[in-house]
């Protein structure tokens, strides 16, 4: 039972171009969401992260979208740029559990 | 300088054995974490510990316990180690705001193997 999916393992994106990661959720009770970036034997990094009671929250080159109503947040990058090549996590705060739920990862591939 | 450090970065084990993973942070929090991250590359909480609570998911089994000596640290202990017990295991810290923790920050990594 996934509280947090994201359903696309992989996307490519070439550099310049934007990047879009997707997030959906179950549990109507999270209020908060974030947004990691992983490098391979690294922790995760925290990037962003927007309250339930915003629809949208702008940090540089990085833009997370909230849409209650529909479960569904997105990760926005844009110029996109080789380093970004890593693996997203959405996270959710609340909702019960008292640390962060993820989701499964999407492996984001910057092409030159 | 790090801001929250695990050790060993690796460990390689037999089945049976006890075996500890320390964790640091220098960040001041106030709650610690341990994740695991399985062969799926699920991350999934583990323990959630403050100075004056433990909360413990009910799917971890009672081989595993964190230990606090102080604010700054908590430590994992496995005992009787099995080959299910292979993973990534994260350490991370927050810092609560309004009554609630935020985001998270993590160490590196343990990769646990046992053999």
């Amino acid at each position: 039972d996934q509280q947090v999916k994201q359903n696309s393992p992989s996307l490519s994106v070439q550099e310049g171009r934007i990047s879009i990661l997707n997030c959906d959720y179950t549990n109507s009770m999270f209020d908060y969401f974030l947004w990691y970036k992983k490098y391979p034997a690294e922790g995760p990094t925290f990037l962003i992260s927007i309250s339930s009671i915003k629809d949208k929250n702008e940090d540089g080159r990085f833009t997370v979208f909230l849409n209650k109503s529909a479960k569904h947040l997105s990760l926005h990058i844009v110029p996109s740029q080789p380093g970004d090549s890593a693996v997203y996590f959405c996270a959710a705060l609340g909702g019960g559990a008292d640390g962060l739920t993820f989701g499964k990862g999407t492996h984001l591939i910057i092409q030159p | 300088d790090t801001a929250v450090s695990q050790t060993p970065k690796y460990l390689v084990t037999q089945m049976g054995n006890d075996k500890s993973i320390k964790c640091e942070q220098n960040l001041g929090h106030d709650t610690m974490y341990w994740y695991k991250q399985d062969s799926k590359k699920f991350l999934k909480i583990m323990f959630s510990y403050n100075n004056k609570e433990l909360i413990i998911n009910e799917t971890v089994p009672n081989r595993f316990s964190p230990k606090s000596p102080d604010k700054a640290h908590l430590n994992l202990h496995i005992n009787s180690l099995e080959l299910g017990d292979s993973a990534v295991y994260f350490c991370a810290s927050s810092q609560a705001r309004g009554g609630r923790n935020t985001e998270a920050f993590f160490g590196q990594g343990t990769r646990l193997t046992v053999v």
